[in-house]
């Protein structure tokens, strides 16, 4: 099993630019993430998908829109990048059956707006 | 809310040395807590988590963290660090009630020496 996987695993964009980050699961997962992680301040949840054909705001959404594309498939895009969006980009996964889970991450998506 | 207070942004011990690295949580419910690694360039690996169930919980690699209600802490400990614990360490505590969101810590970044 790969886990969680992401792609690209680096990304260099001009201000105003769009792009997709993909991600995708093969453990059977019901819910997915997207976190991002800038220094000193850990994970922010941006969006999340609790469910194949449902996605809700997490804490930072704006700028932001994702899309479930199947149970194992959930891409985040930005449709201007702007400089505050220099971040890096984590895909989580769980099962969600109810109560505190276990999250899986993926490697990563460095993203740089300049 | 939950929140997650780790008390320490860096810190830095001899190999074969106690580690140590402390975590508060604030939580209106009865939390699920948990710690992750992040080593250099890598995803988040999951350590240990705590459900209510015993209050000293062991991970991977000779971690283990113990739940004081009465501290509202979750400190993670290890009788002896070694090279490969130099990484970044997240507390992170659960909303049971909810989605299975996630609220990460700050982190603390382990720096191990020879």
């Amino acid at each position: 099993n790969a886990g969680v996987t992401q792609t690209p695993k680096f990304q260099v964009l001009k201000t105003g630019q769009s792009m997709t980050l993909q991600c995708a699961q093969d453990m059977n997962h019901n819910s997915m993430y997207w976190y991002r992680q800038d220094p000193g301040m850990g994970l922010r949840l941006i969006y999340y998908s609790a469910s194949e054909g449902t996605t809700d705001k997490g804490e930072v959404p704006n700028g932001y829109n994702v899309s479930r594309l199947n149970k194992r498939e959930f891409s985040l895009r930005l449709e201007s990048a702007a400089p505050s969006q220099t971040s890096v980009y984590f895909c989580a996964s769980s099962e969600s059956r109810g109560g505190a889970e276990t999250q899986y991450f993926g490697p990563g998506t460095r993203l740089l707006v300049l | 809310a939950q929140s997650v207070t780790q008390l320490d942004s860096h810190v830095s011990v001899s190999e074969g040395t106690p580690v140590l690295l402390r975590c508060n949580y604030s939580s209106s419910y009865s939390p699920s807590l948990f710690w992750y690694v992040q080593h250099p360039n890598k995803g988040l690996q999951l350590l240990l988590k705590y459900t209510s169930a015993a209050t000293l919980v062991k991970g991977i690699n000779g971690f283990e963290a113990e739940f004081k209600k009465s501290e509202t802490s979750f400190h993670l400990t290890k009788p002896s660090a070694h090279m490969s614990d130099a990484a970044e360490y997240f507390c992170v505590v659960s909303d049971r009630g909810g989605y299975n969101k996630l609220i990460f810590g700050a982190g603390t970044r382990l720096a191990v020496h020879p």
